[in-house]
């Protein structure tokens, strides 16, 4: 019944490790997004997908790559990972580009040692 | 540069109050402006939204007021209740990019 679920919801890792965030929606949402949220709970978006096109693509390093095999699906594989890189990474989907709400996932935290 | 900022920073309620969060934008490009409310541990969740051609909606305890000539808006909770204790974030979209506030910490003591 889950609409947006993530795996796994807690990563625990060391630093120069490579690890992925998997994302699956089942509201049939055409978009998908992630967006990462620091420790003072700012959220910030990084990537967003439409029908496995990729739309939006902010200034995030080029360790963090997503990937959407199919509408349903957007995963978040990060390389080398760094200390900073820790947070809690959301995956979002909505439909007809968000002009109806986005619906957000319950978040992975990661955290990086 | 931040494009939507939210104000008070945290927010104390006596229950039964009216708790009110604003929020200021700066892109006039921007044509939908949600609320999410998000609790400890759980994404944030669509509350309610507004598009700039109406200065007002109503649901239930919620309302979103809208002035598009100040480039704000803000959310008015009635009656509140503890169960709303939570992190307020409004947020402004373009393009399929829905871009948040830093929040707020909403709490309301019985």
């Amino acid at each position: 019944d889950t609409a947006v679920s993530q795996t796994p919801k807690y990563l625990v890792t060391q630093m120069g490790n490579d690890k992925s965030i998997k994302c699956e929606q089942n509201l049939g949402h055409d978009t998908m997004y992630w967006y990462k949220q620091d420790s003072k709970k700012f959220l910030k978006i990084m990537f967003s997908y439409n029908n496995k096109e990729l739309i939006i693509n902010e200034t995030v390093p080029n360790r963090f790559s997503p990937k959407s095999p199919d509408k349903a699906h957007l995963n978040l594989h990060i390389n080398s990972l760094e200390l900073g890189d820790s947070a809690v990474y959301f995956c979002a989907s909505s439909q007809d580009r968000g002009y109806y709400g986005y619906t957000f996932g319950s978040g992975t935290r990661l955290t990086v040692v | 540069q931040q494009q939507v900022k939210q104000s008070p920073q945290s927010l104390i309620v006596q229950k039964g109050g009216i708790s009110i969060i604003n929020c200021a934008y700066e892109n006039t490009a921007f044509d939908y402006f949600p609320w999410y409310q998000q609790f400890p541990g759980k994404g944030p969740a669509l509350l309610i939204a507004i598009r700039p051609d109406v200065s007002e909606k109503k649901e239930g305890r919620f309302t979103i007021s809208f002035n598009k000539s100040a480039k704000q808006f803000s959310l008015h909770i009635m009656d509140s209740q503890p169960g709303d204790s939570a992190t307020y974030f409004c947020a402004a979209s373009i393009n399929s990019k829905l871009t948040f506030g830093k929040g707020i910490t909403l709490s309301v003591r019985p």
